[in-house]
């Protein structure tokens, strides 16, 4: 069975250029989840998904933030205007449904480095 | 804050020795999951304990869970050198939100 998976697994912007992340959840799986991780820290929930709705996003900051799950399947995480407080890891993360006992399957990350 | 706090912030033992790891929280919980994070497999679930559990097994991995103390404690036996990685433990309330510490790192030395 595919894991997450989440593309580019690297990228290097500039501060003030936009930037997208992609992620495909495993199949079947209605509750996608978007998480920061800054170097040395665990990771931090931006934004949680049920199927196509937003249902949790009060740790995104909307003013540069914004992310999207189209048809309830695979999602986008953008940044513009990048700045350079914004390098981190971007972790998806998906599981079955929101129960207090889904496991949450994590991607590989993308790893940002804002110049 | 359902915040874990793990304990020690990082730890160096020898293959062959057992590695605890501890974790405390400050609200109730429905369960209480453990994660382990290193640079090729990324960030994996290892064990779930619900909070009317006290203690659980998974193969070299042991976990108890103090909700009177709301702590909880990773042990894993007979560590590798594959062990080397990050250890976070994640409460969980409801809606499985989970929010993790700043982990335990820990390395093994062949």
């Amino acid at each position: 069975e595919a894991g997450v998976v989440q593309s580019p697994r690297y990228k290097i912007i500039e501060k003030k250029q936009p930037v997208a992340f992609w992620c495909n959840p495993i199949s079947g799986h209605n509750t996608l989840y978007w998480y920061l991780q800054n170097l040395g820290q665990g990771p931090e929930l931006l934004i949680r998904y049920e199927n196509e709705e937003a249902v949790d996003d009060s740790q995104l900051p909307k003013d540069r933030f914004s992310a999207e799950r189209l048809k309830g399947v695979d999602s986008t995480l953008k940044i513009q205007p990048a700045e350079l407080g914004d390098s981190a890891v971007y972790l998806c993360a998906s599981s079955l449904g929101t129960g207090a006992y889904n496991e949450q399957f994590f991607g590989p990350g993308t790893r940002l480095t804002v110049l | 804050s359902q915040q874990g706090e793990e304990d020690p912030q990082a730890l160096s033992i020898q293959e062959g020795e057992n590695a605890t790891m501890n974790c405390s929280y400050k609200t109730s919980i429905n369960n209480l999951q453990w994660y382990r994070q290193n640079s090729g497999r990324g960030l994996v679930h290892l064990i779930l304990i619900r909070s009317n559990e006290r203690e659980k097994h998974s193969g070299r991995l042991r976990v108890t869970l103090d909700t009177s103390k709301k702590s909880s404690s990773l042990l894993i036996t007979a560590s590798r050198a594959a062990d080397t990685a990050s250890y976070f433990c994640a409460p969980v309330g409801g809606y499985n939100k989970l929010i993790f510490g700043a982990g335990t790192r820990l390395a093994v030395h062949p």
